[in-house]
């Protein structure tokens, strides 16, 4: 079975540009998680969805960052404008909430704002 | 407050050696679950266990076993006879009935470094 799959794996880009990040959640998963890892901060989760809904987004650090679900195998995490304070590794997460599972994670997004 | 406490930021053994990686965690929760999740080199997030709060008993897969206190509030793992594709950081995670098992609270982790 195929597991969380994220894209890009790595990204660079100037400061000012949009970033957009991808995720894709295991199929029949219900629940899906965008967490963040940084050196000073660890992993942190930024948000995560129900059913597609947007249930908690508190650990989103701004208004530049963004993230939608329009279906149930497809998410975004968007930060527009990118800073370089951005710069981190984006993680996606998946799980079954209906089957208790525990969150699956993707290989993660290396993210260079410049 | 910080909820998952890994205080060993960093190990380094020799290959065969036994290592112990330890957890504490804080909640005020009765209902919660634990977690070890491995990240190697190349950057994964490895899902290891969870243990239900309500199940102490400990457990054995291969070479790894954890080890489950509520009277210490602790839950370690044991790497017994390591091997170099052991190293890697290993992160212990909480997640607590009272944030309906959605968020995973993690441990800064501990980097293991197995040597041959």
């Amino acid at each position: 079975d195929a597991g969380v799959i994220q894209s890009p794996r790595h990204e660079v880009t100037e400061m000012g540009q949009e970033v957009t990040l991808r995720c894709k959640p295991i199929s029949g998963h219900n629940s899906l998680f965008w967490y963040r890892q940084t050196m000073m901060r660890g992993l942190e989760l930024l948000i995560y969805f129900n059913n597609n809904v947007p249930i908690d987004d508190s650990g989103m650090p701004e208004d530049r960052f963004s993230a939608k679900m329009p279906n149930a195998s497809f998410s975004t995490l968007k930060i527009q404008p990118s800073e370089p304070r951005d710069s981190a590794v984006y993680f996606c997460a998946s799980s079954s909430r209906d089957t208790n599972q525990p969150q699956h994670f993707g290989d993660g997004t290396r993210l260079s704002i410049l | 407050a910080q909820k998952v406490t890994q205080a060993q930021t960093e190990i380094s053994v020799v290959e065969k050696e036994d290592v112990t990686l330890d957890c504490v965690y804080e909640t005020r929760d009765t209902t919660y679950y634990l977690f070890w999740y491995k990240q190697p080199p190349s950057g994964e997030l490895v899902f290891l266990i969870r243990r239900n709060s309500f199940d102490e008993q400990n457990e054995i897969s291969g070479r790894y076993s954890w080890n489950f206190q509520k009277s210490t509030s602790s839950f370690n793992f044991t790497i017994t006879a390591s091997q170099v594709v052991d190293s890697a950081v290993y992160f212990c995670a909480l997640s607590e009935a009272s944030g309906g098992y959605n968020k995973l609270i993690f441990g800064a982790g501990t980097r293991l470094a197995v040597h041959p």
